[in-house]
């Protein structure tokens, strides 16, 4: 089924590690985005790619790294992962009217 | 600054019913809105859009209204059922169509008893 993909789906890392969540999808939209979703908080822009070849930030963005490696994938890079950034992460891509199209989700726990 | 508000995090109804969820917005550039509902362990996923240029979308069980004057804009479910339970969220495009940035709300919890 065409969507977005994203992996891993849960993750649990130690204060100071380092990891990439990794997001792909095959709508060939233009842009992509990741997003934090935080109890009481709704959904909070990380970090945006309106095309290939482009990045910015979004509201949230401290502690985070993107790569927009080509038209199809986005990744999130922590590198070094607080207790903070405890929080599940949401890629998304848009390319219609209705807006985003969302992967699963990854469920990040850092101790 | 929260540019797009959901006051009510939760929200209870009986099967049936009709459910109301209510978002407020701020920034008066915007002129597109939509609503996402999100089960558990599950991405958000489109529901239902209005423009500005509307005061009233309806699909099926759902309804958006839009009160610009008011900054305020609601998401009728009626009759309301337990597959509705998930989190609903309010969202507004920064470029002014579905293509840009989504600020959204914090979200509310609907819950339907059966």
């Amino acid at each position: 089924n065409a969507g977005v993909t994203q992996t891993p789906k849960f993750q649990v890392l130690k204060t100071g590690q380092s990891m990439t969540l990794q997001c792909a999808q095959d709508m060939n939209h233009n842009s992509m985005y990741w997003y934090r979703q935080d109890p009481g908080m709704g959904l909070r822009l990380i970090y945006y790619s309106a095309s290939e070849g482009t990045t910015d930030k979004g509201e949230v963005p401290n502690g985070y790294n993107v790569s927009r490696l080509n038209k199809r994938e986005f990744s999130l890079r922590l590198e070094s992962a607080a207790p903070s950034q405890t929080s599940v992460y949401f890629c998304a891509s848009s390319g219609g009217a209705r807006g985003y199209t969302f992967g699963s989700g990854t469920r990040l726990t850092v101790v | 600054d929260q540019q797009v508000k959901q006051n009510s995090p939760s929200l209870s109804v009986q099967e049936g019913r009709i459910s109301i969820l209510n978002c407020d917005y701020t920034n008066s550039m915007f002129d597109y809105f939509l609503w996402y509902k999100k089960y558990p362990a599950e991405g958000p996923t489109f529901l239902i859009s209005i423009s500005s240029i509307k005061d009233k979308n309806e699909d099926g069980r759902f309804t958006v209204f839009l009160n610009k004057s008011a900054k305020h804009l609601s998401l009728h479910i009626v009759p309301s059922q337990p597959g509705d339970s998930a989190v609903y969220f309010c969202a507004a495009p920064a470029g002014g169509t579905s293509y840009g940035k989504l600020t959204f709300g914090q979200g509310t919890i609907l819950t339907v008893h059966p």
